[in-house]
């Protein structure tokens, strides 16, 4: 079990281009989450999935947003024609569902700037 | 809608010495679940403790503890012997499903400083 990884760590782009991110969750997660945090701010949720299927996505994600978790295993989110606002760090979270007794395991996030 | 409020951006404790972090939050929910995160710097953000709201007893984890006021509506962490290594990001956050079931609702918070 090698936790929650995320790709890249950093990212440095031009307004106006189109990045990608990865999370990679714990193994045997079923449930993958996309938070953002901008500097000075707790994280705020974006998006989930339950195995591939995205069952919830936050007023946050505009049309310019997209997530995918193409085989219910790693997950993609991507930001089109990006603006300046979208500078933050993206974290992915992953938790096992069944037990409310689990817990959502963080990456240690990606931190988009743009210029 | 749930709201998370951490009133103390930054807080300073001495090495050895309690300090106790506040949290209030907003909901009309009557079971939910509440948790405080912890993020060092430049690494991710793990969970310290957990509470169930239908649970009276405050939650401990080691030098960790809670005082959950369910009518107040106030999550507090108190950290006892403070370390060094406790210096960090502390988030309170709100869930209404469960960590694992749920999406989290996070304060701004609070920058835990320990002199040494």
């Amino acid at each position: 079990d090698t936790g929650v990884s995320q790709n890249p760590r950093h990212k440095i782009t031009k307004r106006g281009q189109n990045v990608t991110f990865r999370c990679d969750p714990i193994s045997e997660h079923n449930r993958l989450y996309w938070y953002r945090q901008t500097l000075g701010q707790g994280p705020e949720f974006l998006t989930y999935f339950q195995n591939e299927a995205q069952l919830e996505k936050s007023r946050l994600l505009s049309d310019r947003f997209s997530a995918e978790r193409p085989k219910g295993s790693f997950s993609t989110l991507e930001i089109q024609r990006t603006e300046q606002g979208d500078s933050a760090m993206y974290l992915c979270a992953s938790s096992r569902t069944g037990r409310t007794t689990d817990t959502q395991y963080f990456g240690p996030g990606t931190r988009l700037t743009v210029l | 809608a749930q709201t998370v409020t951490q009133s103390q951006p930054e807080m300073s404790v001495q090495e050895a010495e309690t300090v106790t972090l506040s949290c209030t939050y907003d909901t009309s929910e009557s079971d939910y679940y509440l948790f405080w995160y912890k993020q060092p710097p430049s690494r991710q953000m793990i969970l310290v403790i957990r509470q169930e709201a239908y649970k009276q007893q405050n939650a401990t984890e080691n030098r960790f503890s809670v005082n959950f006021q369910k009518a107040a509506k106030s999550f507090s962490l108190k950290i006892s012997d403070s370390q060094l290594g406790d210096a960090a990001m502390y988030f309170c956050a709100y869930s209404l499903e469960g960590g694992s079931q749920g999406n989290l609702i996070f304060g701004k918070g609070t920058k835990l400083s320990v002199k040494p």
